[in-house]
C-alpha cells in the first residue's frame, strides 16, 4: 500500500515559467513533509519542508502547499530553469515509534525547457 | 567538510556471492538509514539505526543485514538471500532530533 503518491511521472515545463508537483498521501499520522531533489547517479538533496501546523513555506524560488484536509501538497517553483531539472520526490515523516522514518513516493522527472 | 561517504560508487558482484557497502559520516548524527532505489520507484527503506548498537528492519530488509558498531559508520551487506540484488543504494543520515536526512551519493551494485 503506497502511502504517499506521486501521479505525475514526468512534468514539461519552459524556462521562466512556473513549476507545479503535486503529492498525495494517505496516512494521517504523518506530520511533516519534505522534497527533495536528486540527479541521475547522485543521493537525493533537501529542497524544502513543511510541517502539519503550517499551510505555506516557501525559501527563494521553492514554495511548498500543505492542503491537510485533502491529504495533499504541491512544490511550485518559479521561475522554473534548466538547473532544476532532475528527479523531485516527496517524503512524509510521522511521529512516535516512527519518528524519523521516512517515506517517499515514487518521484516526478521534472524538466525545464530552454 | 562534513558529509556522508558512500564506497565504491559502482560495484560489480557475481550472483551467490555476499557484497558489503560502505557508508561513513562524519556529521555526528546518530540516526542512519539505508534505502535502495529502483527505476521508476521511489527510495525504499531496508534497514535504519536509531543509535550505535541498535537497528531495526525497513520495509524491504529480506536479504539484507546490517551493523553499528561505531556511530560514524553503518555498512549494509547484500546477502545471496536476496532475490533482485541489483539496484542503486543509498545511505541516509539524521541529527537527533531533526526531521531532514542527508543522502550520501549511492552506490551502484550490479550483480551478474
Amino acid at each position: 500500500d503506497q502511502q504517499v503518491k506521486q501521479n505525475s511521472p514526468s512534468l514539461s515545463v519552459q524556462e521562466g515559467r512556473i513549476s507545479i508537483l503535486n503529492c498525495d498521501y494517505t496516512n494521517s499520522m504523518f506530520d511533516y513533509f519534505l522534497w527533495y531533489k536528486k540527479y541521475p547517479a547522485e543521493g537525493p538533496t533537501f529542497l524544502i519542508s513543511i510541517s502539519s501546523i503550517k499551510d505555506k513555506n516557501e525559501d527563494g524560488r521553492f514554495t511548498v502547499f500543505l492542503n491537510k484536509s485533502a491529504k495533499h501538497l504541491s512544490l511550485h517553483i518559479v521561475p522554473s530553469q534548466p538547473g532544476d531539472s532532475a528527479v523531485y520526490f516527496c517524503a512524509a515523516n510521522s511521529g512516535g515509534t516512527s519518528y524519523g522514518k521516512l517515506t517517499f513516493g515514487q518521484g516526478t522527472i521534472l524538466t525545464v525547457h530552454p | 567538510d562534513g558529509g556522508i561517504t558512500q564506497s565504491p560508487k559502482y560495484l560489480f558482484r557475481k550472483e551467490g556471492q555476499n557484497v558489503t557497502l560502505s557508508c561513513e559520516q562524519n556529521l555526528n548524527h546518530d540516526a542512519m538509514y539505508w534505502y535502495r532505489q529502483d527505476p521508476g520507484q521511489g527510495l525504499r527503506l531496508i534497514y535504519y539505526s536509531q543509535i550505535v548498537n541498535d537497528f531495526q528492519k525497513g520495509d524491504i530488509a529480506e536479504g539484507y543485514s546490517v551493523s553499528r558498531e561505531k556511530k560514524e559508520s553503518f555498512p549494509l551487506t547484500v546477502t545471496s538471500a536476496q532475490k533482485n540484488p541489483t539496484a542503486f543504494y543509498l545511505c541516509a543520515s539524521r541529527i537527533s532530533l531533526g526531521n531532514e536526512q542527508f543522502f550520501g551519493p549511492g552506490t551502484r551494485l550490479t550483480v551478474l
